[in-house]
């Protein structure tokens, strides 16, 4: 079990570039969950997979923000057009379906300048 | 949202027991309650969770309130690696976590 990976570690750029973050679930883990995390507070939900299937995506942050997990495995999670504000730490977890444990990664830590 | 309410921070010196507060007074019948820390520059780690009876594990032990609108999670011997952002969550329909602000755990040695 290598646990959930995230990468990049960490990403610097420059507003208004667009940037993808890859998360790489445990193996047999179904679900796959995106999280954001400011300074100071605790981890805000973003979106969650099923498979393949977006199961839910209302709580993305604008039309900038965008995942995929195209084959039920890895999973990426793209913003557009960055902006300052989008700065944060970007989580990902997974689980199985039904369990009640999510398995987070380290995360990748984005700063827009 | 289902909101939960957690101290900000707390204290406990070492190898003594701590009890972390939560208050979570809109719960829904059905909702469970997670407990999940987060130690510095981490992703956070899963820790108890529970529905209505008190829940033991390794890790620590879940007392929930009778009314379910409040729950405390024990940790019985704090160690200074037990010292992270303790989150008190409940788990939304659609999987949702709603995580708050957490309760930052010191501990002194």
């Amino acid at each position: 079990d290598t646990g959930v990976s995230q990468n990049p570690r960490h990403k610097i750029t420059k507003r208004g570039q667009n940037v993808t973050f890859r998360c790489d679930p445990i193996s047999e883990h179904n679900r796959l969950y995106w999280y954001r995390q400011t300074l100071g507070q605790g981890p805000e939900f973003l979106t969650y997979f099923q498979n393949e299937a977006q199961l839910e995506k209302s709580r993305l942050l604008s039309d900038r923000f965008s995942a995929e997990r195209p084959k039920g495995s890895f999973s990426t999670l793209e913003i557009q057009r960055t902006e300052q504000g989008d700065s944060a730490m970007y989580l990902c977890a997974s689980s199985l379906e039904g369990g009640r444990e999510q398995y987070f990664g380290p995360g990748t830590r984005l700063t827009v300048t | 949202d289902a909101k939960t309410t957690q101290p900000n921070s707390m204290e406990s010196n070492e190898e003594e027991p701590v009890h972390l507060p939560c208050n979570h007074s809109t719960i829904s019948g059905t909702d469970y309650i997670h407990w999940y820390r987060q130690l510095p520059s981490q992703g956070p780690e899963y820790v108890i969770h529970g529905l209505t009876s008190n829940v033991n594990n390794r890790m620590a032990s879940l007392a929930i309130a009778e009314d379910r609108k409040s729950s405390t999670l024990i940790l019985h011997r704090a160690t200074l690696r037990d010292a992270a952002v303790y989150y008190c969550i409940l788990l939304l329909t659609g999987n949702q976590f709603y995580f708050g602000t957490g309760t930052s755990l010191t501990v002194i040695p």
